[in-house]
């Protein structure tokens, strides 16, 4: 059965530093997204993607966050200057298109800033 | 304000016995709601999907039912197993129907069956 794919699994960076968060939605899916949770709470909407663009942003993902698909199968989340606050589960999912409504979500990247 | 409430943080129950969650929105007009169950340390899996024109749904031992009226979804494993012990996450569409798509969730409720 198709999955959603992540990598890496746990990202350990520096307060400051830059980290890509990389994943590879279900093939022939059309929309994708960017969720986060932060331990302990309700999983948060960053962003969602459709058609090489943002289609809606959350008020968390601020200039610091950018997404990219840069070829046919991956989808990244860069965060250009980590905070401690950044810290979370890092999830991203898919949908396939117009006529369904499912979201398929990846096993995370747990993002760790020291 | 808007608000998604999942009844209770934590719910035990004993093997067999049919768990019930709850919840409920508030300042919401979800097309539809959906149920995922999450494990520790994993991503959020996908469950059931019920739309506001429905009033109930299954798969296998699961029943989702939606009341548009309460504002008020509930989700129900019955003849549970200790391996449905996890966090179950409530989510709706915030708008709507729409293309986006995005998804708001819940607390979620922790659920522990014990043999």
């Amino acid at each position: 059965e198709p999955e959603v794919t992540q990598t890496p699994s746990h990202q350990v960076t520096q307060m400051g530093q830059e980290v890509i968060l990389r994943c590879v939605p279900i093939s022939n899916h059309l929309y994708f997204y960017w969720y986060r949770q932060i331990l302990g709470q309700k999983v948060e909407f960053l962003v969602s993607f459709y058609n090489n663009e943002i289609s809606e942003k959350s008020e968390i993902f601020d200039d610091q966050f950018s997404v990219e698909r840069p070829d046919g199968s991956n989808f990244t989340l860069k965060i250009r200057s980590t905070k401690l606050e950044d810290s979370a589960m890092y999830f991203c999912a898919s949908r396939g298109g117009l006529t369904t409504d499912t979201q398929y979500f990846g096993p995370g990247t747990r993002l760790t800033v020291l | 304000s808007q608000k998604i409430e999942q009844n209770s943080e934590a719910l035990n129950i004993q093997e067999g016995k049919t768990a019930t969650l709850t919840c409920n929105y508030t300042n919401y007009s979800p097309a539809y709601l959906q149920w995922y169950r999450q494990d520790p340390g994993r991503g959020p899996v996908f469950l059931l999907l019920i739309r506001e024109n429905e009033k109930e749904k299954r798969k296998e031992r699961l029943k989702v039912t939606f009341d548009t009226t309460l504002k008020q979804s509930l989700f129900h494993i019955t003849a549970s197993q200790p391996a449905d012990s996890a966090t179950y996450l409530c989510a709706l569409d915030p708008d709507r129907g729409s293309t986006l798509g995005r998804l708001y969730f819940g607390r979620g409720t922790q659920l522990t069956v014990w043999p």
